[in-house]
């Protein structure tokens, strides 16, 4: 299968600083890619879809200024929280998938824990 | 807007049982798949099954199949000879054709018992 490739993994941060999370799809072009956020024990929660060198679509309730989403590439998707608090302490997975096909591909995730 | 809902948050089942996770879902479009994706401990997500909306036959990967009933907008998903691999969240999900949006239910978190 597709394989999505997300860095980092792990990421601790400081309250107030900016944190870049990175999404590859590494043997197709992804021409969409989800960003979800999850909670310990809950589910996925859709935040954005972003499809290449288009503006991100967020979902009711994400702030666009806080997270933001950049897709230039059809191989590269970052996810930026800026100024980033401790309630933004969570764990983020990108997707991705080619074309209008239904089946999507899964970074590993990245915890997030600002401090 | 679809929703999609489990019902169960946790269920254990002994190994080399038969178990059987509940799905549910809401939707007025025709254009949509199913899709049932495990979460081990590690947090990657791994696809177990997809079901075509407009296929009345059910799906099935090896130990793994589902129970789609369209009219009920039901899902559910049974594993077979239930393995402690099999231990992990599992969360059903909606796709849908005309905003190419994955939707996730709250999952249920399966214990395989030795």
């Amino acid at each position: 299968g597709a394989v999505v490739s997300q860095h980092p993994s792990r990421v601790i941060c400081k309250s107030g600083t900016s944190v870049k999370i990175e999404c590859r799809s590494l043997d197709f072009q992804a021409t969409t890619m989800f960003w979800y956020r999850q909670f310990p024990k809950q589910s996925l929660m859709l935040m954005a879809t972003s499809n290449e060198g288009s503006k991100a679509t967020y979902e009711q309730g994400v702030e666009k200024d806080k997270f933001l989403i950049n897709h230039a590439s059809l191989t590269l998707s970052t996810l930026t929280v800026t100024s980033a608090h401790p309630e933004d302490s969570s764990f983020y997975i990108c997707s991705a998938r080619w074309a209008t096909n239904e089946k999507l591909f899964f970074g590993s995730g990245t915890q997030l824990s600002v401090l | 807007a679809q929703t999609v809902t489990q019902s169960q948050p946790e269920m254990s089942v002994q190994e080399a049982e038969t178990v059987t996770l509940s799905c549910t879902y809401d939707t007025s479009e025709n254009n949509y798949y199913l899709f049932w994706y495990k979460q081990p401990p590690s947090r990657q997500m791994i696809l177990v099954i997809r079901q075509e909306a407009y296929k009345q036959q059910n799906a099935t990967e090896n130990r793994f199949s589902v129970n789609f009933q369209k009219a009920a907008k039901s899902f559910s998903l049974k594993i077979s000879d239930s393995q402690l691999g099999d231990t992990a969240m599992y969360f059903c999900a909606f796709y849908s054709g005309n905003t190419g949006k994955l939707i996730f239910g709250q999952g249920t978190t399966l214990q395989v018992k030795p």
